[in-house]
């Protein structure tokens, strides 16, 4: 069974950059899509960007400060979200799409999700 | 606000049937296909609806999907007090190109 986990630092300053990474067991990361994805305290769902490959998207509100990356060696892939602010203290999940080399937004598998928060 | 539309809140008694309806456009809901999840904050969110009405393996089937032009929906039936926690419509949008998420309903057993 395919299985994500997230870590990365629980605290960030702000203007400081938020690096996040995906760890991937019971599969390989190769053929998929790999997100990530936000919620703020008390708010919905947010989708910030995926990466498959070295293809990369991201949601145009963040794009000017997010980038993702794989590697493969590891079966990770890692999330960089600079210039924080307190607007961007949320949970943290990644997430994979159920079919490989597919997108739709059917995201089959999750990580627990971690909280960032930007505070000094 | 979310480009997709749901209502902040829905609520039903044990054994009722509640739907969940996502609004959304041509972009989105019109041209391609709606996923539902079940999300207890905190948690893993669960895909629970892909493709519009297709249920992932272990899924009851009291949870049913539809989708008619530009909205969709998302009924229960037989409610059940663990259905109790938030639902959200999630599908891709051709002007953003990418994904995009309803706003998310929170649904009450009484």
């Amino acid at each position: 069974q395919v299985q994500l986990q997230e870590s990365g630092p629980g605290l960030v300053r702000p203007s400081e950059t938020l690096s996040l990474t995906c760890t991937v067991s019971g599969g390989s990361i190769s053929d998929y899509y790999w997100s990530w994805i936000r919620q703020p305290p008390g708010k919905g769902l947010e989708w910030i960007g995926y990466i498959s490959y070295s293809v990369t998207n991201y949601n145009p509100s963040l794009k000017s400060r997010v980038t993702t990356s794989v590697d493969t060696s590891k079966n990770q892939f890692s999330l960089r979200l600079n210039s924080v602010t307190a607007a961007d203290t949320a949970v943290y999940y990644c997430a994979r799409e159920r079919v490989d080399g597919y997108i739709d937004v059917s995201l089959a598998f999750w990580g627990q999700g971690t909280l960032v928060t930007v505070s000094s | 606000q979310s480009v997709l539309t749901q209502p902040p809140s829905a609520s039903g008694t044990p054994g009722q049937r509640v739907t969940i309806s996502c609004s959304g456009s041509s972009s989105n809901i019109g041209s391609n296909t709606v996923n539902w999840y079940q999300h207890l904050p905190g948690t893993a969110p669960k895909l629970l609806i892909y493709s519009n009405d297709q249920r992932p393996s272990g899924v009851p089937d009291r949870f049913s999907g539809s989708k008619s032009g530009t909205s969709a929906s998302l009924a229960i039936s037989g409610l059940q007090s663990e259905d109790e926690t938030d639902y959200y419509c999630a599908v891709w949008d051709d002007s953003l190109n990418g994904p995009v998420f309803g706003g998310g309903t929170k649904l009450t057993v009484l």
